[in-house]
């Protein structure tokens, strides 16, 4: 089964708002990534969070872990049409080699 | 600068014939390397992984199977297709171990199997 949840599923907002989707997972993590994806394209890696951190930025975009609930929230600050895409948070479990697992995503549509 | 080249963009094929996806990477040495399916409107899910020439872990048993003959090279194949084959096929390397390790992904094939 899937480690990760994303919620909404679907968030639809207008250009210079901020979109904020959150992550939930089940078991301890390693690390915890969000990805983006364009519609018939590849995920593209935008951040990763390690278990012993609270709060990441890069950019327009702000992450937080909290361990204790096991979830995570990627905000994106004045957000523009480009921002449109599916996100993924994804859990690594393990070290070494770790195998990442992913959620169904959050479909975000931003609206000029 | 590393890149990944993944092909074709896109396949439709009938029940039955075989599979033969190729994904290479350039700019790197010994990279981890990964296929992903991802159903429509759904997560990926993690099909193979190898670490090495030659070695290949699955996770999901299933119609499917993984070669790496080179280093940078990593191949997704079937014999006979399935209906359920269908999917967005993705290939992705990995840089660093444990808590660093990020993923790279390709462009993608879109499989559809008719």
């Amino acid at each position: 089964s899937q480690q990760g949840e994303e919620d909404p599923q679907a968030l639809s907002i207008q250009e210079g708002e901020n979109a904020t989707m959150n992550c939930s997972y089940k078991t301890s993590i390693n690390n915890l990534q969000w990805y983006r994806q364009n519609s018939g394209r590849g995920l593209v890696h935008l951040i990763l969070i390690r278990s012993n951190e609270r709060e990441k930025h890069s950019g327009r975009l702000r992450v937080t872990l909290d361990t204790s609930k096991k979830s995570s929230s990627l905000l994106i600050t004045a957000s523009r049409a480009a921002d449109t895409a599916s996100y993924f948070c994804a859990t690594a479990a393990g070290a070494g080699y770790s195998t990442l697992t992913f959620g169904k995503g959050t479909m975000l549509l931003v609206s000029p | 600068s590393q890149t990944i080249h993944q092909w074709p963009a896109t396949l439709v094929q009938p029940v039955g014939s075989p599979l033969s996806l190729e994904c290479t990477v350039e700019g790197t040495s010994n990279p981890n390397l990964y296929w992903y399916r991802q159903a429509a409107g759904r997560g990926l899910q993690l099909l193979f992984y190898s670490v090495g020439i030659g070695q290949i872990s699955s996770e999901v048993p299933q119609n499917l199977s993984a070669s790496r003959p080179q280093d940078r090279q990593f191949i997704l194949s079937s014999k006979k297709l399935l209906l359920s084959d269908s999917g967005f096929y993705l290939c992705a390397w990995s840089v660093g171990t444990g808590s660093n390790e990020k993923l790279f992904f390709g462009s993608g094939t879109q499989l559809s199997v008719l």
